[in-house]
């Protein structure tokens, strides 16, 4: 079946300090989502790329398609970027899957 | 602003007693989909509607059902609630369009079952 996979699983930083997460993803997509899940279960969207590189305020995501996998960087961590990160995929016609999250806790 | 509601925010019920959760949107998507995130883990598509069409995955419990009366809303109806139902239920929307589709989720219903 399909696989998705996120790493790592979980993330302790100290507020300021940067992090990558990384998504990687077992065949050709048309569709790739980075999603944070804030502590009350809302899924945000922050990027819809299934190729190349966009950026938003501190935040900016690559998609490499023909090696499969995304990464997700995060600069200057606040606090309010605690929760969990998806990206999720869509290869063809099928249903949006999402990866297994990443947990970030940022410590003030 | 346009967005993806969903009501109530929180939910208890009793197990057994059936339980609808509602969902509506004002961007105008034609694909609306239920989604159930229990603890700890990723959402799980329950089904979804394009357009009028009902698409129903196959793991999906028969004591699950959904209608969609128009474009702007979708209900979701939990005939008989078990303690295995306990999860959060999302709502996400999307427009089809060939190579993109874009989905954007509601705030989500947290649904307790005594």
């Amino acid at each position: 079946g399909i696989q998705v996979e996120q790493s790592p699983p979980d993330l302790i930083l100290q507020e300021g300090a940067n992090s990558t997460l990384r998504c990687n993803f077992s065949d050709s997509v048309n569709n790739l989502q980075w999603f944070h899940q804030n502590p009350w279960g809302q899924l945000i969207n922050l990027f819809y790329i299934p190729s190349g590189t966009k950026q938003n305020g501190r935040l900016s995501a690559t998609t490499v398609a023909t090696e499969r996998y995304s990464l997700l960087y995060i600069s200057s961590s606040q606090t309010t970027d605690s929760g969990v990160y998806f990206c999720a995929v869509e290869f063809g016609n099928e249903k949006l899957t999402f990866g297994t999250g990443t947990r970030l806790t940022i410590i003030p | 602003d346009a967005m993806v509601i969903q009501n109530p925010r929180y939910q208890v019920t009793q197990f057994g007693k059936p339980v609808t959760l509602s969902c509506s949107q004002t961007l105008n998507h034609n694909v609306m989909y239920w989604y159930q995130q229990k603890s700890s883990q990723a959402p799980k598509l329950l089904f979804h509607y394009y357009d009028k069409d009902f698409n129903n995955e196959a793991d999906t419990p028969d004591n699950f059902q959904s209608r969609r009366p128009n474009t702007s809303f979708c209900f979701l109806d939990i005939r008989s609630p078990g303690l295995g139902d306990a999860a959060m239920y999302l709502c996400a929307t999307s427009r089809e369009i060939p190579g993109r589709n874009e989905q954007f989720f509601g705030p989500g219903t947290r649904l307790t079952v005594l």
